[in-house]
């Protein structure tokens, strides 16, 4: 048990739509870090927040965007969606300068 | 470019026998690394990690070795159990400023049989 929640577990969309996934850490991680898993390959860094502003983000475009909330809750949000951008969405959470991150079940994205 | 690799994609072992999972780096600024294990349809589960300054750590049935010269680590579990069976992930970070971002490898499938 992480402590890490996710919602929606499935998501289905179509090209060109916007989609808004959920987390939910646990009091004491300060910092919550997204990760995009395509099928067969290992996580992939997309960005992290820590005390609600963006700390740091990886090789995606700006299509991808989120938000951290005081109450220890965060969205990733990825607008135009593209087909390539069906994956797995895992959500993490830690503590600043802290390398140990807990993660969520992950939410599967399939973009028709 | 791949900086963490993990070149073996499957790994069958037998029940009680030593499972040894590799992993190889290639940026030389990485100064931990961590195992998770991962089941289908669930997140990534923290494992063991271990720091640049150690060569070895252990925990129970898992035991990883670094190797900072040959920018190489390796998972050892001892005895393997049928729940062993995972999708095994190494991962590195590296000090970069206030943020510490989790490089991963592909992963190693291991099937621990009866």
């Amino acid at each position: 048990e992480t402590g890490v929640t996710q919602s929606p577990t499935h998501l289905i969309k179509t090209r060109g739509q916007q989609v808004t996934l959920r987390c939910s850490s646990q009091s004491g991680h300060n910092t919550v870090s997204w990760y995009q898993q395509a099928l067969g390959q290992g996580p992939q860094f997309i960005f992290q927040y820590y005390r609600e502003e963006e700390n740091g983000r990886g090789n995606f475009p700006p299509r991808f965007s989120g938000l951290q909330f005081p109450n220890y809750s965060s969205e990733l949000n990825v607008n135009a969606l593209e087909l390539d951008d069906s994956a797995l969405y895992l959500c993490a959470g830690g503590e600043r300068h802290n390398n140990e991150q807990f993660f969520g079940p992950g939410t599967r994205l399939t973009v028709l | 470019d791949q900086q963490v690799k993990q070149n073996s994609p499957s790994l069958s072992v037998q029940e009680g026998r030593i499972s040894i999972l590799n992993c190889d780096y290639t940026n030389s600024m990485f100064d931990y690394f961590l195992w998770y294990k991962k089941y289908p349809a669930e997140g990534p589960t923290f494992l063991i990690s271990i720091s640049s300054i150690k060569d070895k750590n252990e925990d129970g049935r898992f035991t990883v070795f670094l190797n900072k010269s040959a920018k190489h680590l390796s998972l050892h579990i001892v005895p393997s159990q049928p729940g062993d069976s995972a999708v095994y992930f190494c991962a590195a970070s590296a000090n970069a400023g206030n943020n510490r971002k989790l490089i991963w490898g592909l992963g190693t499938s291991l099937a621990v049989n009866p």
